[in-house]
């Protein structure tokens, strides 16, 4: 079946430095999302990524999309305490039995030292 | 409150009980599914539900059985569970199915336990 592989699985950073995560598809999605959960808590969504090349920023949060639309990445710029957790990205392929699901990658785990 | 109600939050049952778990959602979405999380692992899909139509199975055994009455419900029936079953399991609900998927609506999860 259809996968999308996110690295890197752990990141330890420092208050203050940034921190980047990748997703790859081998076929061409038609739109990607990314997902935040809190430890202990639940997903939750944060972005949906649809055109080729296409970026997209909230407050210090960048999400890009290939322009094959076969990656992804999501970038934080000087990471606080409250963006400790697990960022997953969410690849969805149009048709076939694949039509309207997403898959999950295995998401990074984001650990912030003040 | 996210708008994706699931009871209970938490559950112990032994391997010859039978339990529901329940979700609930008024969002005015047209598609619910269940996902199963267990450590280590990614997000797996286990059933999506379509205007009350189940359109997805996906592989997941028979001792899980889904069940939707309506558009605002999703129910996960369980019985003879074993062990390695113990995981949190989420209920989401959508917009669709359709293209582009739109974004999901977590509940919070039932946390689940299998001795």
């Amino acid at each position: 079946g259809q996968q999308v592989m996110q690295i890197p699985q752990y990141q330890h950073v420092q208050e203050g430095e940034d921190f980047t995560t990748y997703c790859n598809s081998s076929t061409t999605l038609s739109n990607i999302q990314w997902y935040k959960q809190r430890p202990g808590g639940h997903p939750v969504f944060l972005i949906q990524l649809v055109k080729s090349g296409e970026v997209k920023k909230q407050k210090r949060l960048t999400f890009q999309f290939g322009e094959a639309k076969k990656n992804s990445s999501l970038h934080i710029t000087a990471t606080q305490t409250t963006d400790v957790g697990t960022y997953f990205c969410a690849g969805a392929w149009a048709g076939g039995t694949s039509y309207g699901k997403l898959t999950f990658g295995q998401g990074t785990i984001l650990t912030v030292h003040p | 409150e996210t708008g994706v109600t699931q009871t209970p939050r938490h559950l112990v049952m032994g391997m010859t009980n039978k339990k529901s778990l329940k979700c609930e959602q008024h969002l005015g979405h047209n598609a619910m599914y269940w996902y199963k999380q267990s450590a280590k692992k990614p997000l797996e899909l286990m059933f999506v539900y379509s205007l009350e139509e189940r359109v997805e199975n996906n592989s997941v055994p028979s001792r899980f059985s889904p069940e939707c009455p309506n558009s605002s419900h999703l129910f996960l029936h369980l019985h003879t569970l074993q062990p390695e079953d113990s995981a949190l399991y989420l209920c989401a609900s959508s917009q669709g199915p359709g293209h582009p998927v739109y974004g999901y609506t977590f509940g919070s999860g039932t946390r689940l336990t299998v001795v």
